[in-house]
């Protein structure tokens, strides 16, 4: 069975470090959602692709968060510099159609950042 | 805007009790609703949807149906296993936007 593809699964970083987390989607899967999901909480939608093209970044913190999905295929998302509210559970999702009648989001197993 | 409210949690139960989730929600739209559910360290895992009013989402044993006319997406299990410890998360798609609810923990204990 097809699944969304995550690295690293854990990171561990200083504050006012780079981090970048990778994410490679189920073949074929048009739309990549990344979440961020702080312990206890739901997941909270940071940036949603639908190919290469930027379709929902309006929680994104621009000033520090970037993300790209360049072929429209995979994707990583960029933390510059990380801070310590930054540590949280960072996931993405897939789903073949954004928006349609069986439009489904696939996860990955989410990287775990940690911020000292 | 679109939300989804969930019961508050812990939920604990002893093997083979009956389970209820309560899930509501609000949308401007016709939405999707869908039951995720998360094992520790790990990501979320779809367990059940439905797309329409009416519809009844099932996997595993849980159940859950979509009622327009309460707003409501409560999952149930008649006979609930240890291994269905983990946290619950109710959802919505209404268009191109997802919402996720709080989540809820279930714990069950043998």
């Amino acid at each position: 069975e097809a699944e969304v593809a995550q690295s690293p699964r854990y990171k561990i970083t200083e504050k006012s470090q780079a981090v970048a987390f990778w994410c490679d989607p189920i073949s074929g899967h048009a739309t990549l959602y990344w979440y961020r999901q702080i312990l206890g909480q739901g997941p909270e939608l940071l940036v949603q692709f639908q190919d290469e093209s930027v379709v929902d970044d309006s929680q994104l913190p621009k000033d520090r968060f970037s993300a790209e999905r360049l072929k429209g295929v995979d994707s990583t998302l960029k933390i510059q510099p990380a801070e310590l509210g930054d540590s949280a559970m960072y996931l993405c999702a897939s789903s073949p159609l954004a928006g349609g009648p069986t439009d489904t989001q696939y996860f990955g197993p989410g990287t775990r950042l940690t911020v000292l | 805007g679109d939300s989804v409210t969930q019961m508050e949690g812990p939920v604990t139960l002893s093997e083979e009790a009956f389970l209820t989730i309560n899930c509501t929600y609000t949308a401007t739209g016709y939405p999707s609703l869908f039951w995720y559910v998360q094992y520790p360290g790990e990501g979320l895992q779809l367990l059940l949807k439905a797309t329409k009013a009416d519809d009844k989402g099932s996997n595993k044993g849980f159940e859950a149906t979509y009622r327009k006319e309460t707003t409501s997406f409560h999952l149930e299990k008649g006979s609930v296993q240890v291994s269905d410890s983990a946290v619950y998360f109710c959802a919505l798609r209404d268009g191109q936007n997802f919402v996720f609810g709080p989540g809820t923990r279930l714990s069950v204990l043998p």
